[in-house]
């Protein structure tokens, strides 16, 4: 079956641009997740939905940084005036239902690189 | 402070050898404990994961892991490593938000 789909792959943006990355999660899963994982370390966690809802920004690490999820199902993550330190690979990953014996599945990525 | 440190950011070993890779963690919730696995131009995938219970888990492709609640570690183990268990592992810690450690890229030569 279809797994978590991430758009663009890749993305090149000049310092001071908005960007907008895409994230299909699996169909019918509630919870819709949004990492950061800059080069050498692991993913670092943004945000994350429950349907429409976002139940959880503290990973945001700017107000230049928005997210959304209008209809239950794809995800946008928004930055704003992207700086060098943007860059890095965005994963989302989603998953069936909160609370244990979740698994989030995870999409490849969008590699963000700010000029 | 919540936090996963992996204690090798690089490991090589040669096929048949064991592996053991070291993770300690620090987390005030309910501890649910992860390991990830991202093979070379893959997405990261599931290993395996401890929830309660058992505290020796078996995952996938022959790898396991015990939880030692007294030492606060997820040591992840496999007997004989295999070339293609090449690829960067990931331990992590959550509940709703996942929190990872930076990760081990293990090499194996064949």
């Amino acid at each position: 079956g279809a797994g978590v789909s991430q758009s663009p792959r890749y993305k090149v943006a000049k310092r001071g641009q908005d960007v907008a990355l895409r994230c299909d999660p699996i169909s019918g899963h509630v919870s819709l997740f949004w990492y950061q994982q800059a080069l050498g370390q692991g993913p670092e966690f943004l945000t994350y939905f429950q349907n429409e809802a976002q139940l959880d920004k503290s990973g945001l690490p700017s107000d230049r940084f928005f997210a959304e999820r209008p209809e239950g199902s794809v995800s946008t993550l928004k930055i704003q005036r992207t700086q060098q330190e943007d860059s890095a690979v965005y994963l989302c990953a989603s998953s069936l239902i909160q609370g244990q014996g979740y698994e989030q599945y995870f999409g490849p990525g969008t590699r963000l690189t700010v000029t | 402070a919540q936090s996963v440190s992996q204690h090798n950011h690089h490991v090589i070993l040669s096929e048949a050898a064991s592996l053991e890779l070291g993770c300690n963690y620090s987390y005030g919730g309910t501890v649910n404990l992860f390991w990830y696995v991202q093979y070379p131009g893959q997405h990261l995938q599931l290993l395996l994961k401890y929830f309660s219970g058992d505290p020796l888990v078996k995952g996938i492709k022959g790898f396991e892991a015990e939880f030692i609640k007294s030492k606060f570690s997820f040591n992840l183990r496999k007997p004989s490593v295999q070339w293609s268990d090449t690829a960067e592992y990931f331990c992590a810690v959550g509940d709703d938000k996942i929190i990872f450690g930076k990760g081990t890229r293990l090499h194996i030569l064949p």
